[in-house]
C-alpha cells in the first residue's frame, strides 16, 4: 500500500520565479492538505482540496494556489517566489471531509524548497 | 483562532526512562481533536496518538499515552521505556471537530526536540 508521495524531494529556485510541487495521496484517500514548515517551526496549514475544489484555506496570500486532479493527486503552485517561501512543503492526505471521519492525516516526506 | 503552545524546545531522557512532553492549547470550541505527531530526521510526519475531546478516557498506544486535561486545556504526551528510535521532533496539533470555516487544517505547535541518551 503506497503512502503519500511527493515530488520533487528538493528544489532550488530564484526569487521571482514560479514553482509547482506535486503530491499523490495514500491509496483510498480523496482529500489533500498542504502545509508549509519553516525551519525550526511547526507546519502551517495552506489549504485543503476535496472533490477538485479548494475547501479550506489558511492565512496564505493568493500567490499560493493549488489544484486537485480526478485521480485525487494535487499540485501546489507558488508564484513570484520570495526568500521567505524557503521551507519544507508537506502534503497530507485523508479520507473524506473532516466532519465525516476522525480525520487522521497521513503525511508525505515533503519537498524542500530553497529560494535564492 | 486556535493556538497550540509547546513550551519545551528540547527534552533529553535516558534510554529506558520515561519522559513527558507538554502541550497547551487555546480554543473556544467544545469539540475538537488533539494529536501528537513525530517527525524524525527523515522529515516524514508520523501520527503517534490521537485524542477526541469528547472522550474522558486518556488515549494510549503501546508505550505512548496522553494526559488530557480539558478544563486546563492541557495535552501532554508520556513516553515510557524510551528507545533510541523515539528521538525526533514531536509536534502537538489541534483540529476542530466540525468541518467548515477554515477549521479543517491542523494547527501545530512549534515542536519539542526529544533526545534519547544511550
Amino acid at each position: 500500500d503506497a503512502g503519500v508521495t511527493q515530488s520533487p524531494t528538493h528544489l532550488i529556485k530564484t526569487r521571482g520565479q514560479q514553482v509547482t510541487l506535486r503530491c499523490s495521496p495514500k491509496s483510498g484517500h480523496d482529500t489533500v492538505s498542504w502545509y508549509q514548515q519553516a525551519l525550526g517551526q511547526g507546519p502551517q496549514f495552506i489549504f485543503q482540496y476535496y472533490e477538485e475544489e479548494e475547501r479550506q484555506r489558511g492565512n496564505f496570500p493568493d500567490r499560493f494556489s493549488g489544484h486537485q486532479f480526478p485521480n485525487y493527486s494535487s499540485e501546489l503552485n507558488v508564484n513570484a517566489l520570495l526568500l521567505g517561501d524557503s521551507a519544507l512543503y508537506l502534503c497530507a492526505s485523508s479520507e473524506g471531509l473532516a466532519a465525516l471521519s476522525s480525520y487522521e492525516q497521513y503525511f508525505g516526506p515533503g519537498t524542500r524548497l530553497t529560494v535564492t | 483562532a486556535q493556538t497550540v503552545t509547546q513550551s519545551q524546545p528540547e527534552m533529553s531522557v535516558q534510554e529506558a526512562e520515561t519522559v513527558t512532553l507538554s502541550c497547551t492549547y487555546d480554543t473556544s470550541e467544545s469539540d475538537y481533536y488533539l494529536f501528537w505527531y513525530k517527525q524524525p530526521p527523515s522529515r516524514q510526519m508520523i501520527l503517534v496518538i490521537r485524542q477526541e475531546a469528547y472522550k474522558q478516557q486518556n488515549a494510549t498506544e503501546n508505550r505512548f499515552s496522553v494526559n488530557f486535561q480539558k478544563a486546563a486545556k492541557s495535552f501532554s504526551l508520556k513516553i515510557s521505556d524510551s528507545q533510541l528510535g523515539d528521538a525526533a521532533m514531536y509536534f502537538c496539533a489541534y483540529r476542530s471537530f466540525y468541518s467548515g470555516g477554515g477549521a479543517d487544517g491542523l494547527t501545530f505547535g512549534k515542536g519539542t526536540h526529544l533526545i534519547i541518551q544511550p
